[in-house]
């Protein structure tokens, strides 16, 4: 069964910090994993998908890693701004097919000017 | 518009009602997700659905719960004798070939039992 953690369950930090957000996945056979931004009251937004061919993808000031052997992604934050304030959601599909979304409980991020 | 899009944005109804959330997926993704979340927490896997293939029901919480997707596009979750326990924001989300590609979401139906 997948099971998703994310650690922190949140960070504050002042402008300009870089940042590592951490998920770890019980089932290490995915086919990728996804990371996502929920602000307050909103939707979830897509940041990026990592294929599990795929090492790592970025995206601007974003750079996701995935290390299926030791069941870990993480998500680096570059340069932080205020604007970055929000809920990072890791997802990771559901084992051996494709189907449902597993999702961790989120990092709750607050960026201080 | 190309994304998701969910409706009502806000619902209010009385403990024991009916209501029907609606979905719309991005047009010619075969796959469409309901999740629910709750006030401060994380998401709960609801119901999956696939191009054809009978949907994975097994988040659904009771028999309250249904859902169904017509013509493989739009989706309509539907809760029977609507229960405080109920209130939460009810999210949709699709991806062209399920959960191998990436997931879109809409912005979610707020459901409030009164």
């Amino acid at each position: 069964k997948q099971e998703v953690t994310q650690i922190p369950a949140a960070l504050s930090v002042p402008e300009g910090e870089n940042l590592v957000l951490n998920c770890s996945f019980t089932d290490s056979a995915i086919y990728n994993l996804q990371w996502f931004r929920q602000d307050p009251g909103k939707g979830l937004t897509s940041l990026l998908l990592i294929q599990s061919s795929q090492r790592e993808q970025t995206s601007g000031r974003l750079n996701a890693s995935l290390d299926k052997s030791s069941g870990r992604s993480t998500l680096y934050i570059a340069a932080s701004q205020p604007g970055d304030s929000a809920t990072y959601l890791c997802a990771a599909p559901f084992s051996g097919g494709y189907n449902k979304l597993i999702f961790g409980a989120g990092t709750r991020l607050a960026v201080h000017p | 518009g190309a994304g998701v899009s969910q409706s009502p944005s806000n619902k209010v109804t009385e403990k024991g009602k009916d209501v029907e959330l609606r979905c719309d997926p991005i047009s010619g993704h075969t796959a469409l997700y309901w999740y629910r979340q709750s006030l401060g927490q994380g998401l709960e896997f609801l119901i999956y659905f696939q191009g054809n293939s009978a949907p994975d029901k097994s988040g659904l919480p009771s028999d309250r719960f249904s859902a169904e997707r017509t013509g493989g596009s739009v989706s309509t979750l539907t809760i029977q004798r609507t229960q405080q326990e109920d209130s939460a924001v009810y999210l949709c989300a699709s991806s062209l070939r399920g959960s191998n590609t990436e997931a879109f979401f809409g912005q979610g139906t707020r459901l409030t039992v009164v």
